[in-house]
């Protein structure tokens, strides 16, 4: 099993749509979680980290579930700008180490 | 706007050939990171300093060579390079190498000839 699985997509909406990309990750020691969204060559850019009692920020909705090991981002009313590939990341601790391990990506392209 | 910024933004490289590509960070953080990407692949780490130490190399081959010269700067000598090593090369920077949010950079594309 991958550490961290995404469906890769891609996910074709119109504008105004919700969308909802989940992510599962198979450490249970995972620690930290974050989403990034990055456009096509450009670097990923951090969009919000994700915390077991949810966060919301704008349009976006995150949600962390330890006991099923998944991790979920919802995106209300798309829009044309939010068509990017969304990078569900893990943090793994190592001694006093802790490394980001990527999933590979979920691409979304809203249409007008 | 990131804070982040690397340097060259494109290299075009022959296999003999020996550069280096620069980072640098103006938010005081204190870990850095080289991360290499290839197309439609998620980043792979490569190297993490943490207070300008070598802590972590994700057995990188040799004809890579990192370098810290300072907490603001990070290095990352080419030589000898195949045409493999062509990818989006990132690096990026956090408050501390413990899994808190990393910035990342715009990156160097890279292309091995």
């Amino acid at each position: 099993r991958k550490e961290v699985e995404q469906d890769p997509g891609p996910f074709n909406v119109p504008e105004g749509a919700t969308v909802a990309f989940n992510c599962t990750y198979s450490n249970s020691a995972s620690q930290s979680f974050f989403w990034y969204r990055q456009d096509c060559r450009k670097e990923p850019k951090l969009l919000m980290s994700v915390y077991s009692s949810g966060n919301e920020d704008g349009r976006f909705t995150a949600q962390l579930n330890r006991a099923s090991q998944y991790i979920s981002l919802l995106i209300r009313d798309s829009k044309l700008s939010d068509s990017a590939t969304y990078l569900c990341v893990v943090v793994n601790y190592g001694g006093s180490q802790g490394n980001l391990i990527f999933g590979k990506g979920t691409k979304l392209s809203v249409k007008p | 706007d990131t804070e982040v910024t690397q340097t060259p933004k494109h290299l075009v490289m022959g296999m003999t050939n020996k550069k280096s590509l620069k980072c640098e960070q103006h938010m005081g953080h204190r870990a850095m990171y080289w991360y290499k990407q290839k197309a439609k692949k998620p980043p792979e780490l490569m190297f993490v300093y943490s207070y300008e130490k070598l802590s972590i190399n994700e057995s990188v081959p040799s004809r890579f060579s990192p370098e810290c010269p300072n907490s603001s700067l990070l290095n990352l000598h080419l030589h000898a390079l195949q045409p493999e090593d062509s990818a989006l090369y990132l690096c990026a920077s956090s408050s501390q190498a413990s899994g808190v949010e990393q910035y990342f950079g715009p990156g160097t594309r890279l292309t091995v000839t």
